[in-house]
């Protein structure tokens, strides 16, 4: 089975730095699917980016990116120019692109704040 | 579009009463997904329909959670004689297609036993 850790409860940074968020996962798997969702107190799950394992090209979104290391199984968010808005509590997840239709696995998350 | 949306936003029920959640996917999404999300915690996976078959439901606890979506697009998640330790938010989510299939959640419904 497929294991996601983020190892940073908590993370906090000042506006308009840069923050890194880590993750590792375990699978046994060559093709699959990682992604960051942030999710604010409202609950709702909002996907931030998505990272194709058979792609060596890290992903970016704006000011997010990814560094994406396969060998280490490490797949770490970059977030620049950190705004009060990502304020968040941030979580790493798998899909396999092996089995039909495959769940998300999702790390336990880390807490972001962002400090004016 | 209209996104993901989850009926009721709360609930609180009593041990050992029913009670059941439902979700609406975004139109024309066929995959449609349950998660349950302990407080502090991400969310574990429940059970995934592709159209109105659950294809998989290996992340149900026991046979006290069912789910159903008889017609491929809303969903209603049921909980039998409720137990205190089924107090969570439960997050639905939809997609189109498998691959890369991006999984859009709704708000999610916190439900609450006492």
């Amino acid at each position: 089975a497929q294991t996601v850790t983020q190892s940073q409860p908590e993370m906090s940074v000042q506006e308009a730095e840069t923050v890194t968020l880590s993750c590792t996962y375990d699978t046994s798997e060559s093709d699959y699917y990682l992604f960051w969702y942030k999710q604010p107190p409202s609950r709702q799950m909002i996907l931030v980016i998505r990272q194709e394992a058979y792609k060596q090209q890290n992903a970016t979104e704006n000011r997010f990116s990814v560094n994406f290391q396969k060998a280490a199984k490490s797949f770490s968010l970059k977030i620049s120019d950190s705004q009060l808005g990502d304020a968040a509590m941030y979580f790493c997840a798998y899909r396999s692109g092996e089995t039909s239709g495959s769940r998300l696995t999702f790390g336990e998350g880390t807490q972001l704040t962002v400090n004016p | 579009g209209a996104g993901v949306s989850q009926t009721p936003s709360n609930k609180v029920t009593e041990k050992g009463k029913y009670v059941e959640l439902r979700c609406d996917p975004i139109s024309g999404h066929t995959a449609l997904y349950w998660y349950r999300q302990s407080l502090g915690q991400g969310p574990e996976f429940l059970i995934y329909f592709q159209g109105t078959g659950a294809a998989d439901d290996s992340g149900l606890p026991n046979d006290r959670f069912f789910a159903v979506r008889p017609e491929g697009s809303v969903s209603t998640l049921k909980i039998q004689r409720t137990e205190r330790g089924d107090s969570a938010v439960y997050l639905c989510a939809s997609s189109y297609g498998l691959y890369p299939g991006e999984q859009y959640f709704g708000p999610g419904t916190r439900l609450t036993v006492t």
